[in-house]
């Protein structure tokens, strides 16, 4: 089956720090990612689609200056937390589609999310 | 625009009863519908997914939905809850039709406790 890592799983910084959380897309090429933020008790926030060797689309109200996002190959996309604040303290999760002639053709799959604690 | 209503933030059943989660989309083109389970601290899994074709999808762990136009409803159920199906439930719908899943718009999800 399909496999999505997320390193680091959870990572706790100082506030003013920046933070990277790479996805990678273990036995398959991912022309798309996607990346979320969960706050507790809350459901999944889209963040921004990113695409294979093109930038990144936020989604509204996102500040792209603030979370870097960049997809270098067709097997890792990373979001960095630039100048990270207690307030961006969340459950990130990425996920990866497919590219086309594989069975499961466009199916999204998740990876297991990187908890992110800034002090 | 899409977006997705789970009605109950939290379902308890006894182990053995039927599970019912709710979940109602709003979309303006055909839909492709979508349930999640997450496990504390963990990403989702995928438990089924409706794309045009049978209106009665069967999923994983015994667990299947049905796609209802007339009700704008996908419906998760499950006959006989197991202790190990306690978990956050997401309902999704996707963005684009024809071939291709685009963005994933999530409910608000529904907390599955099942009692001994």
């Amino acid at each position: 089956g399909a496999v999505v890592s997320q390193h680091p799983s959870w990572v706790i910084c100082k506030s003013g720090t920046s933070v990277k959380i790479e996805c990678r897309s273990l036995d398959f090429q991912a022309t798309t990612m996607f990346w979320y933020r969960q706050f507790p008790k809350q459901s999944l926030m889209l963040m921004a689609t990113s695409n294979e060797g093109s930038k990144a689309t936020y989604e509204q109200g996102v500040e792209k200056d603030k979370f870097l996002i960049n997809h270098a190959s067709l097997t890792l996309s990373t979001l960095t937390v630039t100048s990270a604040h207690p307030e961006d303290s969340s459950f990130y999760i990425c996920s990866a589609r497919a590219q086309p002639k594989r069975e499961g053709l466009y199916e999204q799959y998740f990876g297991p999310g990187t908890r992110l604690t800034v002090t | 625009a899409q977006s997705v209503t789970q009605l109950g933030s939290h379902v308890s059943v006894s182990e053995g009863a039927l599970v019912l989660l709710r979940c109602n989309y709003s979309s303006s083109v055909p839909p492709y519908l979508f349930w999640y389970v997450q496990y504390p601290n963990q990403g989702l899994q995928l438990l089924l997914k409706y794309t045009s074709a049978a209106t009665l999808v069967k999923g994983i762990n015994g667990f299947e939905a049905e796609f209802k136009k007339s009700e704008t409803s996908f419906h998760l159920t499950k006959p006989s809850a197991h202790m190990s199906d306690a978990a956050e439930y997401f309902c999704a719908v996707s963005d684009a039709g024809g071939t291709s899943y685009g963005k994933l718009t999530f409910g608000q999800g529904t907390i599955l406790t099942v009692h001994p």
